[in-house]
């Protein structure tokens, strides 16, 4: 079953102009990460927030995580072309658990 | 860096043929993964293993088998190949901590179509 349900399905902005991701999950978590995945390619993990976490900052990238309202927002500042890609967010369940639990995606495009 | 190589990126086989697809991982990783992932559906575990020949099933384990004879090994067997199993396969490895979950680093996919 999927655990994390990604918001907008697919975002398109102009290359300078911040994207934000939106990501809403069911169950309690130990973790929460995210991943991004250029076309036909595999996942490349992003930044992982855990859930005695707020905030984290990865250069351009800006995760929140709400626990009481389980959901996680990803934000990339300044966008650039080579930003175009899906998006996941993964759960990790509770401890020893090594599994994670996908989304179903964002798929943001940069316009030049 | 990690390095997670899977044998083919392409792959057509033919309804009722038996399909090996071979993961291998060059960082000591305990626990391997296999999902697949279709437009709409995300990514689904198929199975994982935590250990050489230790595995667990994941959400889709029908018409799959999985072996791990080797810690760096993982492969996924496809018994007897059938038109719904076209789609995307990733194998993913991570380190084993007993108190948390690491992130998984991917290999590049191997796309399967099925006849």
């Amino acid at each position: 079953s999927q655990q994390g349900e990604e918001d907008p399905q697919a975002l398109s902005i102009q290359e300078g102009e911040n994207a934000t991701m939106n990501c809403s999950y069911k169950t309690s978590i130990n973790n929460l990460q995210w991943y991004r995945q250029n076309s036909g390619r595999g996942l490349v993990h992003l930044i992982l927030i855990r859930s005695n976490e707020r905030e984290k900052h990865s250069g351009r990238l800006r995760v929140t995580l709400d626990t009481s309202k389980k959901s996680s927002s990803l934000l990339i500042t300044a966008s650039r072309a080579a930003d175009t890609a899906s998006y996941f967010c993964a759960t990790g369940g509770h401890f020893g658990n090594e599994k994670l639990t996908f989304g179903t995606g964002t798929r943001l495009t940069i316009i030049p | 860096d990690v390095k997670v190589t899977q044998s083919s990126r392409y792959l057509v086989k033919r309804t009722g043929e038996k399909v090996f697809l071979e993961c291998v991982q060059d960082m000591d990783h305990e626990n391997m993964f296999w999902y697949r992932q279709d437009p709409g559906l995300g990514l689904r575990l198929i199975y994982f293993s935590y250990d050489v020949k230790m595995k667990e099933k994941g959400d889709i384990p029908e018409g799959y088998s999985v072996s791990r004879e080797k810690k760096e090994r993982f492969s996924l067997i496809l018994e007897s190949a059938s038109t719904n199993q076209t789609s995307m396969y990733l194998c993913a490895s991570s380190l084993f901590r007993d108190t948390d979950t690491y992130e998984q680093y991917f290999g590049p996919g191997t796309r399967l179509t099925v006849t």
